[in-house]
């Protein structure tokens, strides 16, 4: 079983350069999330998704855009990256938010 | 607003004893809590959880009890072994069907 799937593993960027993390999760879950898990904290809410075709803001959505035209698929956008963005990213899905989330191995994004 | 916090950043103790992992929070309206366990360059993992109805909840090794009156959570890990090692978080979700987590304590079992 894949679970949560996230590509890519690792990423360089420049300051002001966009990309694009894509989450898969095989579960048919309704409910998707990104985080972002700064050093010795925990994990902040950027989006979260409660079906296809739906989004909205977390805690810390700033900088961020997400899209969620797939039921299996969410993504995350960064239209003008910046340093504060350097974090390692994290996607989640779960059936609704009463049962458990499951999450991927994390995105390790570096902007210089 | 929502927000999950822990009382200890680290906790060390010895193989074969018990750990005890403490979380505060601070929404009333919280109705679904998680425990996750993290390893070093993993994503969370999935320990335990348990709903409001609930005051305990028993696992393979740990046990989670929920004290509603003073909004306080706890994660029990019994004859801690050395792959119990990692950083340890609650999570909770209430009516903002959002999993809100809290700092995390990191766990370190001494040989």
């Amino acid at each position: 079983n894949a679970g949560v799937t996230q590509t890519p593993k690792f990423r360089v960027l420049k300051t002001g350069q966009s990309m694009t993390l894509l989450c898969a999760q095989d579960m048919n879950h309704e409910y998707m999330y990104w985080y972002r898990q700064d050093p010795g904290m925990g994990l902040r809410l950027i989006h979260y998704s409660v079906g296809e075709g739906t989004t909205a803001k977390g805690e810390v959505p700033d900088g961020y855009n997400v899209s969620r035209l797939k039921k299996q698929n969410f993504l995350l956008g960064l239209e003008s990256a910046a340093p504060s963005q350097t974090s390692v990213y994290f996607c989640a899905s779960s059936y609704n938010p009463e049962t458990e989330a499951f999450f991927g191995q994390g995105t390790r994004l570096t902007v210089v | 607003g929502e927000s999950v916090g822990l009382h200890l950043p680290t906790l060390s103790v010895q193989e074969g004893d018990n750990s005890i992992i403490n979380c505060a929070y601070s929404n009333s309206a919280s109705d679904y809590f998680i425990w996750y366990k993290q390893e070093s360059g993993k994503g969370p993992q999935f320990i335990i959880d348990i709903r409001s109805n609930m005051d305990k909840r028993q696992g393979q090794r740990v046990t989670v009890l929920l004290n509603k009156t003073v909004k306080h959570l706890s994660l029990q890990i019994a004859a801690t072994q050395p792959g119990d090692s990692a950083v340890y978080f609650c999570a909770e979700s209430g009516s903002a069907r959002q999993l809100t987590f809290g700092s995390g304590t990191q766990l370190t079992v001494l040989p």
